[in-house]
């Protein structure tokens, strides 16, 4: 398998506009996490699903904040209208529970700048 | 919800030994896992512990104790390669799999 794939590596926006960051996870994998990182806040989990669902999305900021799993090898996250203090690095990550030890993969990240 | 407690930042020397500790308040505690992130990369999984005592993985061991709410990572023999961070977090038995994370720990390993 080719492990966690996110879309793009990089995006560089202006304040305002539409972002849409992308995950395929594991196959096999039935959980998907949505991570933000950023220096002062560290990994904040934004949304968590399971089987397509998502079961915990309490760490979404606000309202401009959308994830969607429309099947199991694929989700979004969505940012509308875009701000400065979204600028992090969002990683997605599917979640290995065999054996129990819940070992989660991660994608290399969506580095997003917003201007 | 979760709160857990690493140092900021560990510092060491090539061929030392050094111990990074976790401590955590949670309810419905399940498990400790540690990860590793290089600068400008993704979180790798290092080890995980649902029950009290050490697991050895190579060079890497991480403890727990359960009645502590502590858990240490330990890394021998260290190489210039291990400077990167290092993340604690905490698993919940709450029927589904969340991971809460640590601030993380920098580890800087010099010559």
């Amino acid at each position: 398998d080719a492990g966690v794939i996110q879309s793009p590596r990089h995006e560089v926006t202006e304040m305002g506009q539409e972002v849409t960051l992308r995950c395929k996870p594991i196959s096999g994998h039935n959980s998907l996490f949505w991570y933000r990182q950023t220096m002062m806040r560290g990994l904040e989990l934004l949304i968590y699903f399971n089987n397509n669902v998502p079961i915990d999305d309490s760490g979404m900021p606000e309202d401009r904040f959308s994830a969607k799993m429309p099947n199991a090898s694929f989700s979004t996250l969505k940012i509308q209208p875009s701000e400065p203090r979204d600028s992090a690095v969002y990683f997605c990550a599917s979640l290995d529970e065999a054996g129990g030890r819940r070992e989660l993969f991660f994608g290399e990240g969506s580095r997003l700048t917003v201007l | 919800g979760q709160s857990l407690e690493q140092p900021s930042e560990v510092t060491a020397v090539e061929g030392a030994i050094v111990q990074i500790n976790c401590t955590y308040q949670t309810s419905g505690f399940y498990g400790l896992s540690w990860y590793q992130q290089h600068d400008g990369g993704a979180p790798t999984f290092l080890s995980y512990n649902a029950l009290d005592g050490l697991e050895e993985t190579g060079r890497f061991s991480s403890f727990l104790s359960r009645s502590d709410s502590y858990g240490y990572l330990l890394l021998q023999e260290l190489q210039m390669k291990d400077s990167a961070s290092y993340f604690c977090a905490v698993s919940l038995n709450s029927g589904y799999s969340t991971l809460t994370f640590g601030k993380g720990t920098m580890l800087l390993v010099s010559p």
